[in-house]
């Protein structure tokens, strides 16, 4: 079956220390690979697309993940926490061949003064 | 800025009245969503259209009905509101290009309250 595991559901870290969201897909295809941040009260914004080429992403805000084939992940990183990173992040995966979007079940980022 | 609106971004509302979100799109994509999202939890796709005159339903369940007359418009209509409708709904819209690069530009959402 296709799907995508957020494996934290809250991760909190100090302002200026590095940030490590976790995702795992699972497939037999070649999925592309998305995720996208919602603050508070608003839509979802993309950060950063893996569709195969480049497997090292880099995204808007300073963050970017990689696309670790061996081990079906796509862990979103940043070296250095900001306040304003504070906000929901969902890791999101789509298939050619079944033309479905499959969205994770989201991490909750919290920035600690 | 996103090219893709909703409104109203917030209604309270009674039992039992017929309310319809709006969502509009300036970037010419065929396809269009509408998704539910509680508080704090994962989004489910409720609606999907890939084109003018084609809708479906999604994974989710929903009492809702949605309609595509024009490739621009795609709004969601509850025709009768009840308590368990409460939640914010979210649309969005991609480009019918390469099946599988489906970036998703999303509207600020509409939060509903059925009172």
């Amino acid at each position: 079956a296709q799907s995508v595991t957020q494996l934290d559901s809250h991760v909190s870290v100090s302002e200026g220390t590095p940030v490590l969201l976790r995702c795992n897909y699972s497939s037999s295809y070649s999925p592309s690979l998305f995720w996208y941040v919602q603050h508070p009260n608003k839509g979802l914004q993309l950060l950063l697309k893996y569709t195969s080429a480049a497997t090292l992403v880099k995204g808007i805000n300073g963050f970017e993940a990689e696309f670790k084939k061996s081990e079906t992940s796509f862990h979103l990183t940043k070296p250095s926490a900001h306040m304003s990173d504070a906000a929901e992040y969902f890791c999101v995966v789509s298939y050619s061949s079944a033309s479905k979007i499959i969205f994770g079940s989201g991490t909750r980022l919290s920035i600690r003064p | 800025e996103a090219d893709i609106y909703q409104t109203p971004r917030y209604l309270v509302i009674g039992t039992g009245k017929k309310i319809t979100l709006e969502c509009s799109q300036t970037m010419g994509h065929d396809k269009m969503y509408w998704y539910q999202q509680d508080p704090g939890m994962e989004l489910h796709l409720i609606h999907y259209s890939y084109g003018v005159n084609s809708t479906e339903k999604g994974d989710l369940s929903s009492e809702s009905t949605v309609s595509r007359i024009r490739t621009e418009h795609f709004p969601l209509t509850l025709e009768s509101a009840r308590p368990s409708h409460t939640s914010q709904y979210l649309c969005a819209s991609s480009e019918a290009g390469v099946a599988g690069a489906n970036v998703l530009t999303f509207g600020a959402g509409s939060r509903l309250t059925v009172l």
